[in-house]
């Protein structure tokens, strides 16, 4: 069974489109992020949520939304799509143990290629 | 200054040499320390942990100096299987948990 799982796998579309990104985990894990992979290969997080609540919002523009409908799932949705926001989208999972730090598990990632 | 910063690479290395990784982070407060590993067009996993007394798993050692704000990976006995980009990641906190920061990693590529 998949620990974390995003759809799509790979998402192409055209520049001002709005395109949404699932992600689910299955660990019973309480925490979720979202992490953006650009093409220099730097990883870095978007979004974090705690028990469905939005912890840490990095500098991103607003036309990216996090919703946490439960505590197993953390979509991405993107609104007016721009040629910058091509990248590799993954999605992650962790425990919540407080000041103990727990790995994270990641997703397969979704490559987004805007045109 | 970049909060994690790591070797820039790529390291070269012939099957069964012994290399290591350097990588420092700027936040003193920082709680925990871990290796991942990313193969290419692969999402990254957990290595592992690095602990204050330094820790081995098999040909892996990860050492810590909390003074100097220094993580070390060294590989021993070189495998292909190897070759990646290996990510060192540091929990800067937050106050409601956890903060993962990653480095821009550092490849490696073990050649026959």
């Amino acid at each position: 069974d998949t620990a974390v799982s995003q759809t799509p796998k790979y998402l192409v579309t055209q520049m001002g489109n709005d395109k949404s990104i699932k992600c689910e985990q299955n660990l019973g894990h309480d925490t979720m992020y979202w992490y953006k992979q650009d093409s220099k290969k730097f990883l870095k997080i978007m979004f974090s949520y705690n028990n469905k609540e939005l912890i840490i919002n990095e500098t991103v523009p607003n036309r990216f939304s996090p919703k946490s409908p439960d505590k197993a799932h953390l979509n991405l949705h993107i609104n007016s799509l721009e040629l910058g926001d091509s990248a590799v989208y993954f999605c992650a999972s962790s425990k919540e143990g407080g000041r103990v730090s727990y790995e994270q598990y990641f997703g397969p990632g979704t490559r987004l290629t805007v045109t | 200054r970049k909060e994690v910063e790591q070797d820039p690479g790529p390291f070269n290395v012939p099957e069964g040499a012994t290399v290591a990784f350097n990588c420092t982070y700027s936040n003193s407060a920082s709680q925990s320390f871990f290796w991942y590993r990313q193969d290419c067009r692969k999402e990254p996993k957990l290595l592992m942990s690095v602990y204050s007394s330094g820790n081995e798993d098999g040909r892996f050692t990860a050492q810590l100096n909390r003074a100097s704000q220094y993580i070390s990976l060294l590989i021993r006995d070189s495998k292909l299987s190897d070759s990646a980009t290996y990510l060192c990641v540091v929990n800067i906190g937050h106050n409601y948990g956890q903060n993962f920061v990653f480095g821009p990693g550092t490849r490696l590529s073990v050649l026959p």
